[in-house]
């Protein structure tokens, strides 16, 4: 299973929101509902934010959701915030009973 | 509350080994899959393999094969990597963390392994 495939960057302002996508295909991100996102800031250990595609942990703001379509799994942040600023992962269960993360998408709020 | 340690930040020579410790609190420690995940320099996020607490039996992703060993000690609730024959681009922070299901609940703070000599 290659990673799957984030946008290396996105950025947005304060306030607004901004959609990361996730691609892989029938065989990981299409196959199961088992999509997770993790927060990571600099120097610090990742963070779960969205597990089995749309859910979120206990303490994660309701502005972070997630969805999927077919082979594509997004993760949306809205009401940006500067502390949203921080480097964001997939995740997905596979076929072959492995896990499987995007390279990670850059999140820059101007 | 679910709480993994891991053992401070090592510097090796090429061709030693390292071993790694995660201790486990605040969940019995067999009821979680502990994950092994790699993270080099400026890089993303690799998932290495797992261990199962209930039956020790390790499982490793290609890539991860040969030099690499989970175990446990379930008597103080601590999982090991071991890495063997180090080379320098198995510079990297390692993470072990806690699955309670098909997603990565519980992290260590992560250790710094690095190869140079």
């Amino acid at each position: 299973h290659s990673a799957l495939t984030q946008p290396a960057s996105v950025s947005g302002s304060p306030g607004q929101s901004i959609t990361i996508s996730c691609t892989g295909t029938s065989s990981d991100v299409g196959a199961y509902n088992y999509v997770s996102w993790y927060q990571q800031h600099p120097d610090k250990a990742p963070k779960l934010i969205i597990y089995e595609v749309s859910n979120r942990p206990s303490g994660v703001p309701d502005r972070f959701s997630g969805s999927k379509s077919g082979n594509t799994a997004s993760l949306t942040i809205s009401g940006l915030r500067a502390e949203d600023e921080a480097d964001y992962y997939c995740n997905s269960y596979t076929t072959i009973n492995t896990w499987v993360f995007g390279g990670g998408t850059k999140l820059t709020v101007l | 509350q679910v709480q993994l340690v891991q053992s401070g930040s090592e510097l090796k020579k090429p061709g030693a080994s390292v071993k790694v410790s995660c201790k486990a609190s605040g969940y019995t420690f067999t009821s979680y899959g502990m994950n092994w995940l790699r993270q080099a320099p400026g890089q993303g996020l690799e998932w290495m393999g797992w261990i199962n607490p209930s039956t020790g039996n390790p499982r490793y992703v290609q890539g991860f094969t040969g030099r690499f060993v989970f175990s446990l000690d379930t008597s103080v609730s601590t999982a090991y990597l071991q890495i063997s024959s180090l080379k320098a681009e198995d510079t990297a922070v390692y993470y072990c963390v806690a699955a309670d299901g098909y997603f990565f609940d519980y992290w260590g703070q992560g250790t710094l392994v690095t190869v140079s000599s």
